[in-house]
């Protein structure tokens, strides 16, 4: 079965500060994708980044970073020099590879709520 | 604006009503999802479409019925629901094959008095 786990249940930074959201999963599968979803008081979730399970090449976009190691199972977020747009609940999510004809499914951890002020 | 439009934002019922919640997606994809969202859980999902064929049930009660007519078009139905109903009820739709980032609605924030 797969599992995601976020252990930080909730953030709180002051502006400028960097922050670290971390995701373990698990996963029985070698072929796997990971995201990255954020969710703003609004309640959308915004898709932030997919990896796949053969890419382990950090990722880096604008003031977001993304590590994976597959050696500790984990897809780490880093948010550098945070703002206060940046306050929303972050959610990681795992989906196992499917074939043409069949739908996603993902299995999403329990969020991390970030809080950044002023 | 979204890809994923859900309607309505709020809806308060009681427990003998019947409503609907709708989703419609303008991103040409083939799966639509429903999802649910309670106050310090994860999120549940409850139904897959793929092709207008539903592919998965998690256990849902019967007091929710999906129904989708076409790739773009998913509905909640909803009848007879329970207090512990009310939660965010999120829809998302994606490209197959699986693997693809789903892309979600606003959400429809359900009150069951």
């Amino acid at each position: 079965a797969q599992k995601v786990t976020q252990a930080q249940t909730e953030i709180s930074v002051v502006e400028k500060e960097d922050v670290t959201l971390d995701c373990v999963y698990e996963t029985r599968d070698t072929t796997y994708y990971l995201f990255w979803y954020k969710q703003p008081p609004s309640g959308e979730l915004v898709f932030l980044i997919r990896r796949n399970s053969f890419d382990e090449q950090n990722e880096i976009s604008g003031r977001y970073s993304w590590n994976f190691q597959k050696s500790t199972s984990s897809f780490n977020f880093t948010i550098t020099a945070s703002q206060v747009v940046d306050s929303a609940v972050y959610f990681c999510a795992l989906s196992e590879e499917r074939y043409t004809g069949t739908a996603s499914k993902l299995t999403f951890g329990t969020g991390t709520r970030l809080q950044v002020t002023l | 604006e979204t890809g994923v439009t859900q309607t309505p934002r709020h809806l308060v019922m009681g427990m003998t009503n019947k409503k609907s919640l709708k989703c419609e997606q303008h991103l040409g994809h083939n799966a639509m999802y429903w999802y649910k969202q309670s106050a310090k859980k994860p999120l549940e999902l409850m139904f897959v479409y793929n092709f207008k064929e539903q592919t998965e049930n998690n256990s849902v009660p019967s007091r929710f019925s999906p129904e989708c007519p076409n790739s773009s078009h998913l509905f909640l139905h909803l009848h007879t629901l329970q207090p512990e109903d009310s939660a965010l009820y999120l829809c998302a739709s994606s490209q197959e094959p699986g693997g693809q980032p789903q892309h979600f609605g606003d959400g429809t924030r359900l009150s069951i008095l």
